[in-house]
C-alpha cells in the first residue's frame, strides 16, 4: 500500500523562527510531489509541486526538496509570520495505475506565536 | 470570483437520506477530482473525470456514491442512503488536463456534510 507520513503533527514556534516540515513515501515510482495549505474549514492551497525529475523548487519563502530515492520531502519555511499558521500536507502522484489521484499525508499544523 | 465552486457549503442530513453536493470547475479546466476529508485526516481520492469521462473509481466509492460530469463542465456527486459515517468534508479539484501528470490541482472549499 502506498502511504505518505508527515511529521511532526503539529508545530509550534515563535515569529520569525525558520522551520522545517518533514513528508516520507514508501514508492519511488512517483510523478512529483506537491505541498498545499489548508487553512480551519476551508479547501487545499497548492504551494509547490516538485516533478519527480527536480531536486527543489522555490516559492518566496517557501522553498521544498525532493529525495526520490530515500522517499523524503521537506518544507522549509523561512522568517515564520502569524499569517502562516495553517494546516500544511503533502501528497504524491505515484505513476502507474490509479496515477491521476493524489495520495495525501495527514498534514502537519503549524502555529506561528506572535 | 474564477476558482473552483462548490454548493452547498453545509448540508446537515439524517441518516438514510439522500444528499446531492456540486462542484464547479475553473473554467476550460478539463479534469476534475473528488475527494473526501475527515477531521484530523488528509483528502482521500474518490474519482477523477477527464471531460465528462469518470476515469477512475476508488474502492471507498461504494454503489452508494454516484458522480457525473454530463457535459465536461460542472459535476455531481450524490450519495444515497446516507450513513453516519459519511459524515466528512468533499472536496472538489480541477486541473487544466493539458495531457501531462504534472498539474496543480485547484481546489474548492469543500461541502461539509453531518449525517445524524
Amino acid at each position: 500500500k502506498q502511504e505518505v507520513t508527515q511529521i511532526p503533527a503539529a508545530l509550534s514556534v515563535p515569529e520569525g523562527e525558520n522551520l522545517v516540515l518533514n513528508c516520507s513515501f514508501t514508492d519511488s515510482a512517483i510523478y512529483n510531489l506537491q505541498w498545499f495549505r489548508q487553512d480551519p474549514g476551508k479547501g487545499l492551497t497548492s504551494l509547490l509541486l516538485i516533478q519527480s525529475s527536480q531536486r527543489e523548487q522555490t516559492s518566496g519563502r517557501l522553498n521544498a526538496s525532493l529525495d526520490k530515492s530515500s522517499g523524503r520531502s521537506t518544507l522549509y519555511i523561512a522568517a515564520s509570520q502569524p499569517g502562516d499558521s495553517a494546516t500544511y500536507l503533502c501528497a504524491v502522484q505515484y505513476s502507474g495505475a490509479g496515477s491521476y489521484q493524489l495520495t495525501f499525508g495527514k498534514g502537519t499544523k503549524l502555529s506561528v506565536i506572535p | 470570483d474564477t476558482g473552483v465552486s462548490q454548493d452547498p457549503r453545509h448540508k446537515i442530513t439524517k441518516r438514510g437520506q439522500n444528499v446531492t453536493f456540486r462542484c464547479d470547475p475553473i473554467s476550460e479546466h478539463n479534469r476534475l477530482y473528488w475527494y473526501r476529508q475527515t477531521l484530523g485526516q488528509g483528502p482521500e481520492f474518490l474519482t477523477y473525470f477527464q471531460n465528462e469521462a469518470q476515469l477512475e473509481k476508488s474502492r471507498l466509492l461504494s454503489d452508494r456514491f454516484s458522480a457525473e460530469r454530463p457535459k465536461g463542465s460542472f459535476s455531481t456527486l450524490e450519495i444515497q442512503r446516507t450513513e453516519q459515517g459519511d459524515s466528512a468534508m468533499y472536496l472538489c479539484a480541477s486541473s487544466p488536463g493539458a495531457g501531462i501528470p504534472n498539474e496543480k490541482l485547484f481546489f474548492g472549499s469543500g461541502t461539509q456534510l453531518s449525517v445524524l
